[in-house]
């Protein structure tokens, strides 16, 4: 089952703007994590945030979670073409072990 | 540094046929995870092992479903009797147990004619 859900579905920027994508969950967790998909490739983790945390930068990443609204917020700032992929919340939903996967965000950043 | 790496890349098979994946993961981690992936979704876990030991398989999609991880190093899954709704990407992941960062391999693509 899907646990997370991504939003938008689908985005289109231009280089050099942020690109904001959201994610919504269920159940408690123990960690979020955000992963970026490239078309038809494996899955690139980017960042995980731990419950009690509030907010993770890496990069030009920024990653927020809110667990009283069970939502969490990933921020790509000044993107770049190859910024281009889908990118999935992941949630442990307490097991510890198995991830559960939104449907993804589309992103497409043009030149 | 060697990432998570799966065998093959892609698979034909025809239906009623048997086939085997395997995955070779991050040397050090001790977790390894398999997840199936069907297009325009995300990953949906499948089965893990801790060290050779399969902690979780409840949600093998099927009895064709199988997976081994005999030494604690490489992993196998295997489907028996493909059907068409068996084309999809299979997924490897590997991590520690802590820090729970699952690291995933590229993936491979089965195609059930």
């Amino acid at each position: 089952s899907q646990q997370g859900e991504e939003d938008p579905q689908a985005l289109s920027i231009q280089e050099g703007e942020n690109a904001t994508m959201n994610c919504s969950y269920k159940t408690s967790i123990n960690n979020l994590q955000w992963y970026r998909q490239n078309s038809g490739r494996g899955l690139v983790h980017l960042i995980l945030i731990r419950s009690n945390e509030r907010e993770k930068h890496s990069g030009r990443l920024r990653v927020t979670l809110d667990t009283s609204k069970k939502s969490s917020s990933l921020l790509i700032t000044a993107s770049r073409a190859a910024d281009t992929a889908s990118y999935f919340c992941a949630t442990d939903g307490n097991s510890g072990y198995a991830l559960n996967f939104g449907k993804g965000t589309s992103l497409l950043v043009t030149p | 540094d060697t990432g998570v790496s799966q065998d093959p890349r892609h698979k034909i098979t025809k239906r009623g046929q048997n086939v085997t994946f395997r995955c070779d993961p991050i040397s050090e981690h001790n977790r390894l995870y398999w997840y199936r992936q069907t297009l325009g979704q995300g990953p949906e876990f499948l089965t893990y092992f801790q060290n050779e030991a399969q902690l979780e398989k409840s949600r093998l999609l099927s009895d064709r479903f199988s997976a081994e991880r005999p030494k604690g190093s490489f992993s196998t899954l295997e489907i028996q009797r493909t059907e068409q709704g068996d084309s999809a990407m299979y997924l490897c992941a590997s991590s520690w147990a802590l820090p729970f960062e699952q690291f995933f391999g590229p993936g491979t693509r089965l195609t059930v004619l």
